[in-house]
């Protein structure tokens, strides 16, 4: 089955720095990308998701990239501020049931 | 917006006790998760179902079961609640083609003692 990493656990940056969290994937076959954000006390929210047909999608300070050759994508945030701050998972799905393989979540703390 | 609704935020549970973990979500979706998140080790899926009085296991369904009568309604079983059941169980639904982002509940806070 399908195997996701996701890299950093903990990601601590100033306020105004940029964040990268990276995942790769192991079944080539996957075609869809999202990504959640969970805060404190909440469940996970989508914030953006790309397809395999997509190589990047920009949504205001968020981007996600993905390279289908190496097998990963990686989420960027750009200008971090406080509220940035949460649990971010990847996923990765495929046709068919596109029941989703969650990373095991990075930790953004963004100091003021 | 869509909603998932769990019904309870936090609960105790006795070693033993049959426990029920309600979720409804209002928008006609098709599939309903149930998953059980833990420091460390993400978010594992214990089941999903597509359809009413469909279910399928999903990587730990172990000491749990499900039952989906209604398409909104999609309950976990806990039938002999043990205490490494203790964990944040997350109800999500979605639909079912094209592979679009779920939508998650806030969570219950499951304690057994």
């Amino acid at each position: 089955g399908e195997n996701v990493e996701q890299h950093p656990s903990t990601l601590s940056v100033q306020e105004g720095d940029s964040a990268v969290i990276k995942c790769t994937y192991s079944d080539s076959a996957s075609n869809y990308f999202p990504w959640y954000k969970q805060e404190l006390g909440k469940g996970p929210q989508l914030i953006i998701d790309i397809r395999s047909n997509v190589g990047e999608k920009k949504d205001q300070r968020i981007a996600v990239t993905l390279n289908k050759t190496a097998k990963h994508f990686s989420l960027h945030i750009t200008e971090t501020q406080p509220e940035d701050s949460a649990v971010y998972f990847c996923a990765a799905s495929k046709g068919g049931s596109y029941i989703p393989t969650f990373g095991r979540g990075t930790s953004l703390i963004v100091h003021p | 917006d869509v909603k998932v609704t769990q019904s309870s935020r936090y609960l105790v549970k006795r070693t033993g006790e049959k426990v029920f973990l309600e979720c409804v979500q209002d928008m006609d979706h098709e599939n309903m998760f149930w998953y059980r998140q833990d420091p460390g080790l993400g978010l594992r899926l214990i089941y999903f179902s597509y359809d009413v009085k469909m279910k399928e296991k999903g990587d730990i369904p172990e000491g749990y079961s499900v039952s989906r009568e209604k398409k909104e309604r999609f309950s976990l079983i806990l039938e002999s609640a043990s205490t490494n059941q203790t964990s944040m169980y997350l109800c999500a639904s979605g639909r079912l083609d094209e592979g679009y982002g779920y939508t998650f509940g806030s969570g219950t806070r499951l304690t057994v003692v």
